[in-house]
């Protein structure tokens, strides 16, 4: 069984620059995650979806950050324009329910310069 | 609402040798706890969790942990570390509402020295 998938992995970009990431969650799963991780700190999370909808958003910087999740599939986390404090590691995670076990994907690494 | 708090921000020792990393949470409603393990450049990997019956958990790799309600701790213990426990590991806590998020904890930061 495939896990969480994200892309990219790693993506350096100059601020005021917008920038994407992507996440495929495990088949069947019905609550989706993107949560913020800063170095040296437990993740934060950003919003929460129960299949396409976002039903915990309120930690989500709502005038730079956006989210979305087609079908309840897939979802895209989007930043613009982003800010030198955004650079963190964005992790994507996935679970049947949302207070089940969490499954995460690897992580992508924004670094804005 | 649930918190989570681990103690120690960093835990140093040696090889072969037991650790505790702890865990107190706040909750008003009954909790599932879990322990998430993360090595450098990686997401988190579930390493186990209590979601009800016996307090004492174990996962595959030696780690066990055990949920005391009154407490409010889910410490993790392990009688003998290796270098390749050498990470990050995070405590976290949900409650039994379908609606509740997983909230995490800052994080120890488990060294191994040999």
């Amino acid at each position: 069984e495939a896990g969480v998938v994200q892309s990219p992995r790693y993506k350096i970009i100059e601020k005021k620059q917008p920038v994407a990431f992507w996440c495929n969650p495990i088949s069947g799963h019905n609550t989706l995650y993107w949560y913020l991780q800063n170095l040296g700190q437990g993740p934060e999370l950003l919003i929460r979806y129960e299949n396409e909808e976002a039903v915990d958003d309120s930690q989500l910087p709502k005038d730079r950050f956006s989210a979305e999740r087609l079908k309840g599939v897939d979802s895209t986390l989007k930043i613009q324009p982003a800010e030198l404090g955004d650079s963190a590691v964005y992790l994507c995670a996935s679970s049947l329910y949302g207070n089940t076990e969490a499954f995460f994907g690897q992580g992508t690494r924004l670094t804005v310069v | 609402a649930q918190s989570v708090t681990q103690l120690d921000s960093q835990v140093p020792v040696f090889e072969e040798a037991p650790v505790e990393l702890r865990c107190n949470y706040s909750s008003s409603v009954s909790v599932y706890l879990f322990w998430y393990v993360q090595y450098p450049n990686q997401g988190l990997q579930l390493l186990l969790k209590y979601l009800s019956g016996s307090t004492l958990v174990k996962s595959i790799n030696g780690f066990e942990a055990e949920f005391n309600k009154s407490q409010t701790s889910f410490h993790l213990r392990k009688p003998s570390v290796h270098i390749s426990d050498t990470a990050e590991y995070f405590c976290a806590v949900s409650s039994y509402s379908s609606a509740s998020k997983i909230i995490f904890g800052s994080g120890t930061r488990l060294s191994i020295r040999p």
